[in-house]
């Protein structure tokens, strides 16, 4: 079973420019998550999708972040324009749909590591 | 709302000592719990998971019961060895929402 896939692994940009994170779930799970991880920290919820619908985006920075999953599979995140409070992991993660189970758990991807200067 | 406590790091521990890390969390109704862990440069990864009261996961030689009656989750091992430094999470799902905790950072010396 292939994992959840991302690019860029890495991505340096100055700030005020622009930036787009691509994720593509495991096959046949329904529900996709973005995460912000800043260096020493948990990861922060910034977006919930189930489906193509949106769960949760209740800490999505909604001025400048924004997100889309079209057609319930591949998702992508953009940051326009970036800050460098920014600068973390951006790790997106799949899992079968938690309204139908409570106990599935999260498969991640390796995140891309941006760098805002 | 819902929400999970973990024990400040780092931990710093020899080889073969006994290891725990305190969980403790918050929820309505009846809550699944993980342990999720991060290697250096990597995504999270499950450990393991208890999804009713009394349940014990278990992975690699670690071990965690979910506790209704304290609202624990605690993370041992009996022996951690070099390959186990890497940042725990615990977290719950609760409401069709992941909650995790602030992770807490285990470094094994040889």
């Amino acid at each position: 079973e292939a994992g959840v896939a991302q690019s860029p692994r890495y991505k340096i940009i100055e700030k005020r420019q622009s930036v787009a994170f691509w994720c593509n779930p495991i096959s046949g799970h329904a529900t996709l998550y973005w995460y912000q991880q800043i260096l020493g920290q948990g990861p922060k919820l910034l977006i919930q999708f189930q489906n193509n619908g949106v769960v949760d985006d209740s800490q999505l920075p909604k001025d400048r972040f924004s997100a889309e999953r079209l057609k319930g599979v591949d998702s992508t995140l953009k940051i326009q324009p970036a800050k460098l409070e920014d600068s973390a992991v951006y790790l997106c993660a799949s899992s079968l749909d938690l309204s139908r189970g409570h106990s599935y758990e999260q498969y991640f991807g390796p995140g891309t590591r941006l760098t805002v200067t | 709302g819902d929400s999970v406590t973990q024990m400040e790091g780092p931990v710093t521990l020899s080889e073969e000592a006994f290891l725990t890390i305190n969980c403790t969390y918050t929820a309505t109704g009846y809550p699944s719990l993980f342990w999720y862990v991060q290697y250096p440069g990597e995504g999270l990864q499950l450990l393991l998971k208890a999804t009713k009261a009394d349940d014990k996961g278990s992975n690699k030689g670690f071990e965690a019961t979910y506790r209704k009656e304290t609202t624990s989750f605690h993370l041992e091992k009996g022996s951690v060895q070099v390959s186990d430094s890497a940042v725990y999470f615990c977290a719950l799902t609760g409401t069709y929402k992941y909650i995790f905790g602030t992770g807490t950072r285990l470094k094994v010396l040889a």
